[in-house]
């Protein structure tokens, strides 16, 4: 039973081009995250939302924009794609007064 | 502003060797640390969760302590495993309200048969 799911798993597409990434949780969490492991794999969070109001918003550039149609999914829809974009990006989830971070399997975007 | 801080950055031990993880932290006032294990192409797996409040915590072969005055924490592994190869990532979430965690960039292990 996946706890943290993520889709698609790879994602290759050209420069320009607008792409969107759907995490959803089935662990009743009520706190959702993304994160962005770069080629040197150091992990930074962007987005956080928690009972899908936005509480976290890292300096990330506005062609990024998170969607929480309800607690249990957070989708991440990225505009006008960059090279700089090539990254994978990691949803994660947790409950607030747990606060232990479970993560999804990771989406490797890769531009063109 | 907070910054996690993991030592070595790679480690490559014999296996059934007992060995320590290191991790350090510049701002105190921290919430929980976390301990997380990656495999190549995965995602992460949490390991271990310590709360500010608490010094340890045991799992199995792994015990991780948190000595939050001087801001470090330790990962225990007991009797290393060809298994055990993989990036160990520590992460603190720091105390004032933001749920976000900070990571280190990891420590890759190999543990060799």
């Amino acid at each position: 039973d996946t706890a943290v799911s993520q889709t698609p798993k790879y994602l290759v597409t050209q420069m320009g081009n607008d792409k969107s990434i759907k995490c959803e949780q089935n662990l009743g969490h009520d706190t959702m995250y993304w994160y962005k492991q770069d080629s040197k794999k150091f992990l930074k969070i962007m987005f956080s939302y928690n009972n899908k109001e936005l509480i976290i918003n890292e300096t990330v550039p506005n062609r990024f924009s998170p969607k929480s149609p309800d607690k249990a999914h957070l989708n991440l829809h990225i505009n006008s794609l960059e090279l700089g974009d090539s990254a994978v990006y990691f949803c994660a989830s947790s409950q607030a007064g747990v606060n232990e971070q479970f993560f999804g399997p990771g989406t490797r975007l890769t531009v063109l | 502003k907070q910054e996690v801080t993991q030592i070595p950055a790679a480690l490559s031990v014999p296996e059934g060797e007992n060995l320590v993880l290191n991790c350090s932290f510049t701002d105190s006032a921290i919430y929980n640390l976390q301990w997380f294990r990656q495999d190549p192409g995965k995602g992460l797996t949490s390991l271990l969760l310590i709360q500010s409040s608490q010094r340890e915590q045991t799992s199995g072969r792994l015990n991780a302590s948190l000595d939050k005055s001087s801001g470090r924490s330790t990962l225990y592994i007991a009797a290393s495993q060809p298994g055990d190869s993989a990036t160990y990532l520590c992460a603190v979430k720091s105390q004032g309200g933001s749920e976000k965690l900070v990571f280190g960039k990891g420590t890759k292990l190999t543990v060799n048969p």
